[in-house]
């Protein structure tokens, strides 16, 4: 069975630039997370899809991250326009009906 | 909302000698607790994980042991091999949230020598 999958897995843009990721969960899982990862920290939830619907964005700086998830299944994070303390891992996770949480390998962007 | 802490952040031993790893909740509705190990460049991967009806669970060589009293968990690791050197995450979640929202503590990074 494949596993979460992200891409890029290396980004590396300039302040005030757009950027954006993307991730496929694991088929049939109908809840997808993204989480920020700092370095030396643990994963931040930014936001959880159920389906299509996101229901938790408590966390997501709505001034400049955005996120879809178009007919439940890929999800796409946004950042427009990144600044420089966005340089972070950003993680997605998929889970099946609240059960285990299975990371993809993530995306390590670097803000210049 | 809910706080974990961990500790140690950073933990060397032997081959063969055994880890401990503690972390303390503060939400006292919380009633999901797992283990991740993330290897470098790589994410975090469930390990085990406890629910609050049980006090402790053991899978081969790691076990996780629960007290809701005093809000705190810790995993242990017997018989250490250099391939369990990782950064290790614990979590905890439950409440009005459910199992979904987790939140993590601090790592805690785990050097095996041969």
């Amino acid at each position: 069975e494949a596993g979460v999958v992200q891409s890029p897995r290396y980004k590396i843009i300039e302040k005030k630039q757009p950027v954006a990721f993307w991730c496929n969960p694991i088929s049939g899982h109908n809840t997808l997370y993204w989480y920020l990862q700092n370095l030396g920290q643990g994963p931040e939830l930014l936001i959880r899809y159920e389906n299509e619907e996101a229901v938790d964005d408590s966390q997501l700086p709505k001034d400049r991250f955005s996120a879809e998830r178009l007919k439940g299944v890929d999800s796409t994070l946004k950042i427009q326009p990144a600044e420089l303390g966005d340089s972070a891992v950003y993680l997605c996770a998929s889970s099946f009906n609240k059960n285990e949480q299975f990371f993809g390998p993530g995306t390590r962007l670097t803000v210049l | 909302g809910e706080n974990v802490e961990q500790h140690p952040s950073t933990l060397s031993v032997q081959e063969g000698d055994s880890a401990v790893i503690k972390c303390t909740y503060s939400d006292s509705a919380s009633n999901y607790f797992p283990w991740y190990k993330q290897e470098l460049g790589k994410g975090p991967q469930l390990i085990i994980d406890i629910r609050s009806n049980v006090g402790e669970k053991k899978d081969q060589r790691i076990a996780v042991t629960l007290n809701k009293t005093a809000k705190h968990f810790s995993l242990h690791i017997t018989e250490t091999q250099p391939e369990d050197s990782a950064v290790y995450f614990c979590a905890a979640s439950g409440g009005n949230t459910g199992f979904q929202k987790l939140v993590f503590g601090t790592g805690t990074r785990l050097l095996v020598s041969p």
